[in-house]
C-alpha cells in the first residue's frame, strides 16, 4: 500500500523568508504532483512531476522530484502572504493511465507580515 | 469551457436517507474519480472509472456506489447516509499527464 507522508504538516513564516516542504513516499513512482488548496476552496494544480531530477519553477515556488529517494521538495523563496494555503502533494502508484493518486495530509502554511 | 462541475453546493441529510452526488466535466477526459476530505486526513478515493462503463473501488468505498454515466458525468450514491460520512466530496477528472482537475465540491453533513 502506497503512503505519502508531508512534513511538516503545519508551517509558520515570516515574509521574505526561504522554507521547504517534503513529501516523501513508500512506493516505486516517477509520477507526482503539487496542488494548493485555499480554505473553503478547491484544489489548484501548481505543478506535475514526471520523471527523476525533474524540476519546475512558477514565480516563489520550486518543485522537484527525486524518485531514488522518493521523495519531492517544495521551495518556497522569499514568502510573501498570497502563498498562505494548504499544499498537497499526491503520488501516483498505479500502473498504466488509471491515474490514480494518493495524497499527503497537506501541509498548512501561514505566511506572517 | 467550465471544466469540472458538482451539484448540490451543499446538503444536510438526516441519518438513512439517500441522496446522489452530481458530477460533468466537460473536458473530454477518461478517467474521473471521487474523494472525500476531513480534517487532517487529507483526500481520499472513494471510486473511480478510467473509462466510460467501468468503475473501480477506492481507499474508502463503503457506504457508496458509483455510476459512469457517460463519458461526461460520473455519479457518487449514499444509499443510506451515516453521520460518519460528514464530509466534502470532490470529484475530479484527470488529463492524459495525470494531472487531476477538481470540481468545488460538495459539503455534506448528516445528523
Amino acid at each position: 500500500e502506497l503512503k505519502v507522508e508531508q512534513n511538516p504538516l503545519f508551517l509558520s513564516m515570516q515574509e521574505g523568508k526561504n522554507y521547504t516542504i517534503y513529501c516523501n513516499y513508500s512506493t516505486t513512482s516517477d509520477r507526482l504532483y503539487w496542488y494548493r488548496q485555499d480554505p473553503g476552496k478547491s484544489l489548484e494544480s501548481l505543478f506535475v512531476l514526471l520523471s527523476n531530477g525533474a524540476v519546475k519553477q512558477e514565480g516563489r515556488l520550486m518543485a522537484s522530484l527525486d524518485t531514488k529517494a522518493r521523495l519531492s521538495t517544495l521551495h518556497i523563496t522569499a514568502a510573501v502572504h498570497d502563498l498562505s494555503a494548504t499544499y498537497f502533494c499526491a503520488v501516483d502508484g498505479s500502473r498504466g493511465s488509471n491515474y490514480k493518486l494518493t495524497f499527503g495530509k497537506g501541509t498548512l502554511l501561514t505566511v506572517n507580515p | 469551457n467550465a471544466g469540472v462541475t458538482q451539484t448540490p453546493k451543499f446538503q444536510v441529510l438526516k441519518t438513512g436517507q439517500s441522496m446522489t452526488l452530481q458530477c460533468a466535466q466537460d473536458m473530454n477526459h477518461n478517467s474521473m474519480y471521487w474523494y472525500r476530505q476531513d480534517p487532517g486526513m487529507g483526500l481520499r478515493l472513494i471510486y473511480y472509472s478510467a473509462s466510460e462503463g467501468t468503475t473501480d473501488k477506492g481507499e474508502v468505498p463503503n457506504g457508496y456506489n458509483v455510476s459512469r454515466l457517460n463519458k461526461r458525468e460520473f455519479s457518487l450514491r449514499l444509499e443510506s447516509a451515516a453521520p460518519s460520512q460528514t464530509s466534502v466530496y470532490f470529484c475530479a477528472s484527470s488529463s492524459n499527464l495525470g494531472e487531476q482537475y477538481f470540481g468545488p465540491g460538495t459539503r455534506l453533513t448528516v445528523t
